[in-house]
């Protein structure tokens, strides 16, 4: 149980584009996901921190107007990386919190790999 | 930010070995945990360990955590193969908080 995806698993785009990525909740209602981005041999940082039906709350240095960020449901939330740069090349990973579960737990997805050309 | 840091940065050992990574924070914490992420991959919870406990075990697992020190370790014993990844401590503040991941160490297992 507590099966996090994500979608899609990497993504290749050009400079000045908008991706998404999403990530599901498949077996529990999530209260609370969060976004952290990943560069190559270093460890996770936070970004924000998103629930269902509110404004997500981002970490210090994150632009929120760059990296927007939607909770519509109680199993999905998205990440928007609006006008993609090289430097926002990274891998993006979700995790979620369960309602009715280990409050203290987070289900983490399988990451999201995104090149921006 | 980060808030713990973990030495060491990366360990090789011979498999069989046991495995010991040390885990440091800053602030006072309400839980600990410890993930395992295989490269490139999402990662995996492997033990949580919250303030008022002292020690946790889980198969060939065990965590330590000293509040006084501000330091955490995972042990990992008769190491295999198949646990050569990176590991990551993340410190919650509250129970139901976000969580802030150390720096990792980067473990490989030498057959």
């Amino acid at each position: 149980g507590a099966v996090v995806s994500q979608h899609p698993s990497r993504v290749i785009c050009k400079s000045g584009t908008s991706v998404k990525i999403e990530c599901r909740s498949l077996d529990f209602q999530a209260t609370t996901m969060f976004w952290y981005r990943q560069f190559p041999k270093q460890s996770l940082m936070l970004m924000a921190t998103s629930n269902e039906g509110s404004k997500a709350t981002y970490e210090q240095g994150v632009e929120k107007d760059k990296f927007l960020i939607n909770h519509a449901s109680l199993t999905l939330s998205t990440l928007t990386v609006t006008s993609a740069h090289p430097e926002d090349s990274s891998f993006y990973i979700c995790s979620a919190r369960a309602r009715g579960l280990d409050q203290e737990t987070q289900y983490f997805g399988p990451g999201t790999r995104l090149l921006v050309l | 930010s980060q808030q713990g840091e973990e030495d060491p940065q990366a360990l090789s050992i011979q498999e069989g070995e046991n495995a010991t990574m040390n885990c440091s924070y800053k602030t006072s914490i309400n839980n600990l945990q410890w993930y395992r992420q295989n490269s490139g991959r999402g990662l995996v919870h492997l033990i949580l360990i919250r303030s008022n406990e002292r020690e946790k075990h889980s198969g060939r697992l065990r965590v330590t955590l000293d509040t006084s020190k501000k330091s955490s370790s995972l042990l990992i014993t008769a190491s295999r193969a198949a646990d050569t990844a990176s590991y990551f401590c993340a410190t919650g503040y509250s129970s139901a908080s976000k969580i802030i991941f150390g720096s990792g160490t980067r473990l490989s297992i030498r057959p």
